[in-house]
């Protein structure tokens, strides 16, 4: 069965560094997203991601951030300079369609700011 | 105000026992979905359910089902036959509008349920 997949499982980055976060979607999908979970708290959306373009935003996903698909199955989410409170999981999500389409999850990227 | 709201924090169940996990839901819009995910102790997100807002039946996938009651804006998860499998969190999350534009998922906080042999 086709799933999404997230490298790396786990990154420990030192505050002021940039990390790339990378997932590639389920292949015949067209929706991208990323959402993000601080520990112990509620799942919270970040962006999505249609035709090449940030089709909606959280105010979390401020200009530190950025996503991009840099070819045909990867799909990455970027933090230019972390921060302590940057520490969560990270999910990437993909959807075949608008509507009744499901949003499957990959397995996460743990991330940890030091 | 919460647009997802899981009133339990966790649950307790007994083997090849139901349960149901409860979810809120407050939306204005005529258009929804609601959805429950899993997410076990390793963190993975794993898709169980899903509910339309037009759809007339409970949503049903093997051991899970969807009591979906409109009137009372409410999306309840009931799992049959608890297996120690089921020990997770469990998430409830809506996404509105979903012939609109928006595409983003509100999830609840979750509900952690312990299975007991």
């Amino acid at each position: 069965e086709p799933e999404v997949t997230q490298t790396p499982s786990h990154q420990v980055t030192q505050m002021g560094q940039e990390v790339i976060l990378r997932c590639v979607p389920i292949s015949n999908h067209l929706y991208f997203y990323w959402y993000r979970q601080i520990l112990g708290q509620k799942v919270e959306f970040l962006v999505s991601f249609y035709n090449n373009e940030i089709s909606e935003k959280s105010e979390i996903f401020d200009d530190q951030f950025s996503v991009e698909r840099p070819d045909g199955s990867n799909f990455t989410l970027k933090i230019r300079s972390t921060k302590l409170e940057d520490s969560a999981m990270y999910f990437c999500a993909s959807s075949g369609a608008r509507g009744r389409e499901t949003q499957y999850f990959g397995p996460g990227t743990r991330l940890l700011v030091l | 105000a919460q647009k997802i709201t899981q009133t339990q924090p966790g649950m307790f169940v007994q083997e090849k026992e139901a349960v149901t996990l409860d979810c809120t839901y407050d939306t204005s819009d005529q258009s929804y979905g609601l959805f429950w995910y899993k997410q076990p102790s390793s963190g993975e997100m794993i898709f169980l359910i899903y509910q339309g807002s037009y759809d007339e039946q409970n949503a049903t996938e093997g051991r899970y089902s969807l009591n979906f009651q409109k009137a009372r804006k409410s999306a309840n998860l009931v799992i049959s036959a608890s297996q120690l499998g089921d020990s997770a969190m469990y998430f409830c999350a809506m996404r509105e509008d979903p012939q609109g534009g928006s595409e983003k998922l509100v999830f609840g906080k979750g509900t952690k349920l312990t299975v007991n042999p």
